[in-house]
């Protein structure tokens, strides 16, 4: 009954790779959103999706590219890894938007070596 | 300066104790805010939305000042299962802006 769950959750890869995390939300949610919680536990908002369409994406690089293929299911391809890139990724999800609580899925850490 | 200031701690508080946390916002145009927790390896989750005129939820109670740009969270006899990183949250232009957190602990 897990309302938002990633995959992977440890995510160990070396630079250059091309990687791709997925989220899935079954909370029957409109709006969903890509976080990232870097080494210093900042979380930064990177994109967020709304009935599939995006809303926000937040001057992240064009390496990251979400794809949204149904209002369940945002998933987060990231080409060409690089160092900085390491930190631990959080789905989130909310009814429709910021206005309500976010849930967020367990995240998934990623180290590039 | 980031958007949303807390003082990281760590606060070390022993259990029963009543501690408080502030945090600060610097874009007047921040429409909402909240406190979220977040224990050591895992999610965010929401503690408590903060209003205008101030709201408790058991042994926790928040506050806002609007004119300062000043959100308190104050958490009454504390239990070891509080110990935590707590997260000052504000809404602005559809966004959350998350502060960097304040860490407790509590010990017996």
């Amino acid at each position: 009954d897990t309302a938002v769950s990633q995959t992977p959750k440890y995510l160990v890869t070396q630079m250059g790779n091309d990687k791709s995390i997925k989220c899935e939300q079954n909370l029957g949610h409109d709006t969903m959103y890509w976080y990232k919680q870097d080494s210093k536990k900042f979380l930064k908002i990177m994109f967020s999706y709304n009935n599939k369409e995006l809303i926000i994406n937040e001057t992240v690089p064009n390496r990251f590219s979400p794809k949204s293929p149904d209002k369940a299911h945002l998933n987060l391809h990231i080409n060409s890894l690089e160092l900085g890139d390491s930190a631990v990724y959080f789905c989130a999800s909310s009814p429709r938007d910021t206005s309500y609580e976010q849930y967020f899925g367990p995240g998934t850490r990623l180290t590039v070596t | 300066r980031k958007e949303v200031e807390q003082d990281p701690g760590p606060f070390n508080v022993p259990e029963g104790a009543t501690v408080a946390f502030n945090c600060t916002y610097s874009n007047s145009a921040s429409q909402s805010f909240f406190w979220y927790r977040q224990d050591c390896r895992k999610e965010p989750k929401l503690l408590m939305s903060v209003y205008s005129s101030g709201n408790e939820d058991g042994r926790f109670t928040a506050q806002l000042n609007r004119a300062s740009q000043y959100i308190s969270l104050l958490i009454r006899d504390s239990k070891l299962s509080d110990s935590a990183t707590y997260l000052c949250v504000v809404k602005r232009d559809d966004k959350l802006i998350f502060g960097t957190g304040t860490r407790l602990q509590v010990f017996p």
